[in-house]
């Protein structure tokens, strides 16, 4: 299985709901992402988990809160977001033997809509 | 600091003409190099890559790029486009030691029939 698979495919929210997307990989990857990416735009890093652990958050705002109950899942927590955050969220998992972190492969994708 | 660039933002093309889209890298370590592909309302795909050996490197699709060290440059390449090329093409270099992917801006490609 050389699959990053994500849930949901869409997402509407209003700024008051809350809201998870997940993620989750089977090639026994230990080091997992967040990006966020606005259309036409690169992906932009928001979080690196690196066995279970978050190893990098690229300054992103609290209302975001990432959460790795285990080496194949990754989830994005969503509370009291903006219109601004209306983006395509994507999850990509990789190596990461003995520090040394590997190829990336990305999922889908969320698109997120915040009204 | 970590950067890639694309020279190129927006690139037209009939059909069969060749193409050559250029990427410049600024990274002080191993370099781990990347072409991805992001077809219209599609998810990001890799094209290539290049971690070491030989520096030009075949890709999917009929795809490749020469990773030239001395130019700090990862440019692709395909001898003749078609229709279904049209897509937004992204460099992106590897800092191996955090796992951070750092993407260029992007080349959004247009080829008419």
């Amino acid at each position: 299985d050389t699959e990053v698979t994500q849930t949901p495919k869409h997402l509407v929210m209003g700024m008051t709901n809350k809201k998870s997307l997940k993620c989750e990989q089977h090639m026994g990857h230990r080091a997992m992402y967040w990006y966020k990416q606005k259309a036409k735009k690169p992906p932009e890093l928001m979080f690196v988990y690196s066995y279970e652990k978050l190893s990098i958050n690229e300054s992103v705002p609290s209302r975001f809160s990432p959460e790795c109950p285990n080496s194949s899942l990754l989830n994005l927590h969503l509370h009291a977001l903006q219109p601004e955050d209306s983006a395509l969220y994507l999850c990509a998992s990789s190596q990461a033997e003995t520090g040394v972190f590997s190829e990336q492969f990305f999922g889908p994708g969320t698109r997120l809509t915040v009204l | 600091a970590q950067s890639v660039s694309q020279h190129n933002h927006h690139v037209i093309l009939s059909e069969a003409a060749s193409l050559e889209l250029g990427c410049n890298y600024s990274y002080g370590g191993t370099v781990n190099l990347f072409w991805y592909v992001q077809y219209p309302g599609q998810h990001l795909q890799l094209l290539l890559k290049y971690f070491s050996g030989d520096p030009l490197v075949k890709g999917i699709k009929g795809f490749e790029a020469e990773f030239i060290k001395s130019k700090f440059s990862f440019n692709l390449r395909k001898p003749s486009v078609q229709w279904s090329d049209t897509a937004e093409y992204f460099c992106a270099v590897l800092s191996s030691n955090t796992g951070k992917l750092i993407f260029g801006q992007g080349t959004t490609l247009q080829v008419k029939p």
